[in-house]
């Protein structure tokens, strides 16, 4: 256990769906990233929320959004699903950013159908 | 455009034998690199990592080179063991404390008993 926990584990939804997927960084951990990785492909970084406030985007489609609550879990909202979007969905958390290490969740595995 | 690149999806290695894994990066500002491994169904686990300033980090079994010349990195593992089969992620980042990983898209590595 990374002590990062992700939910739900796997998820099939309906093309145009939306879903919610949920992630509880590690105790002590302020910095929440969640990074996609599609088939053949390496972790695409979406967003980074720091202490409630979002800190830096990569390559997020519109159709996505993400949050922190106070209590620093982080939601990642997934809407008008596409086919393409299936794919497995990191969280990671860290104390500060690169230097401290990522330490990830075992991932939500989305397929759209 | 991919920043990190890891040109060999696959590698397989004997037992007790030297692995090699290798990254080329394009953007000459990352300043902080690292190594990460993944089994299936898990998340990706930190295992070695560098700063721009070294050309060398060393933990055990595995170590980091860098090239900055050459804008390249490698992880040797010796001697390799089975237990090491996974897929091994590059990731480097801009801004050291506070930059986001970018992460190459893996290499498989197969240790054959």
């Amino acid at each position: 256990d990374s002590g990062v926990t992700q939910t739900p584990k796997h998820l099939i939804t309906a093309t145009g769906q939306r879903v919610t997927l949920r992630c509880s960084p590690r105790s002590g951990d302020l910095s929440v990233y969640w990074y996609q990785q599609s088939l053949d492909q390496g972790l695409q970084f979406l967003i980074q929320y720091y202490n409630g406030e979002e800190r830096a985007k990569g390559n997020i489609l519109e159709r996505f959004s993400a949050q922190q609550f106070p209590d620093l879990h982080s939601e990642l909202n997934l809407s008008s699903l596409e086919l393409g979007d299936s794919a497995l969905y990191f969280c990671a958390s860290s104390r500060g950013g690169a230097i401290y290490g990522y330490t990830f969740g075992s991932g939500t595995r989305l397929t759209v159908v | 455009d991919q920043q990190v690149k890891q040109n060999s999806p696959s590698l397989s290695v004997q037992e007790g034998r030297i692995s090699i894994l290798n990254c080329d990066y394009t953007n000459s500002m990352f300043d902080y690199f690292l190594w990460y491994k993944k089994y299936p169904a898990e998340g990706p686990t930190f295992l070695i990592s560098i700063s721009s300033i070294k050309d060398k980090n060393e933990d055990g079994r595995f170590t980091v080179f860098l090239n900055k010349s050459a804008k390249h990195l490698s992880l040797h593992i010796v001697p390799s063991q089975p237990g090491d089969s996974a897929v091994y992620f590059c990731a480097a980042s801009v801004g050291g404390s506070q930059g986001n990983l970018i992460f190459g898209k893996g290499t498989k590595l197969s240790v054959k008993p």
